[in-house]
């Protein structure tokens, strides 16, 4: 089945820095999803990248997809606290009866401190 | 537009109660998934409906019912609580689950614990 590795696993980071999160896919990339978390709430929808090289943006944050890497990056440049939650990378599981069911990384807990 | 509506949104159960985790869209959506999510576990598919009266299991299915008699609804049962089924829940939709084009809307999820 395929996994969707997150990297780091938790960050945190000085109000004004840039960061960045890497999803790593174990098989081939249908589609690529970033959620966001925040504590007591459901996903919210960031953006989704569907080809290799595509790059998208919302505010301050930008998604690049690199589909031979089988790998997703998310860059937030000049964080604030309100960045602040739980990133998740979903993509369309790909091949056999599972085709197309959304499956998700683990996540990244990102702390801003002010 | 209400989007994915999921009720309720915290539950205490005791080992061996029964409940139903009702969802909800109003989206027209035919695809509708269950996850739950544990620490260190993220998101995992426990069941999921590509359309009414459709439904197939997901990675972790053990212990949970699901049934499809409208597009709307989604309902997933507990019949025998574990503690193991502590977790919080989340009901998904989305337009078609082969689209690459189709965001997944989330409800608000369900925190159950079960003692």
């Amino acid at each position: 089945s395929q996994e969707l590795e997150q990297s780091p696993q938790s960050l945190i980071v000085q109000e004004g820095k840039n960061l960045t999160i890497n999803c790593t896919s174990s098989k081939t990339l249908y589609g690529l999803y970033w959620y966001k978390q925040k504590y007591g709430e459901g996903l919210i929808f960031l953006m989704m990248l569907q080809k290799g090289g595509e790059e998208k943006s919302h505010e301050k944050i930008t998604a690049k997809l690199d589909e031979k890497k089988q790998q997703s990056s998310l860059h937030i440049t000049a964080s604030q606290p309100s960045h602040a939650g739980i990133y998740l990378c979903g993509a369309r599981e790909g091949g056999g009866g599972s085709q197309g069911n959304l499956i998700f990384g683990k996540g990244t807990k990102l702390s801003v401190k002010p | 537009n209400a989007g994915v509506t999921q009720t309720p949104k915290f539950q205490v159960l005791k080992t061996g109660q029964s409940m139903t985790l009702q969802c909800a869209q109003d989206m027209n959506h035919e695809y509708m998934s269950w996850y739950r999510q544990d620490p260190g576990m993220g998101l995992r598919l426990i069941h999921y409906s590509v359309g009414a009266g459709i439904t197939d299991q997901g990675e972790v299915p053990n212990g949970y019912n699901v049934s499809r008699s409208t597009t709307e609804d989604f309902p997933l049962r507990l019949l025998s609580a574990a503690p193991s089924q502590t977790s919080v829940y989340f009901c998904a939709s989305r337009a078609n689950r082969d689209s690459s084009l189709a965001e997944a809307f989330f409800g608000q999820g369900t925190r159950l614990t079960v003692v």
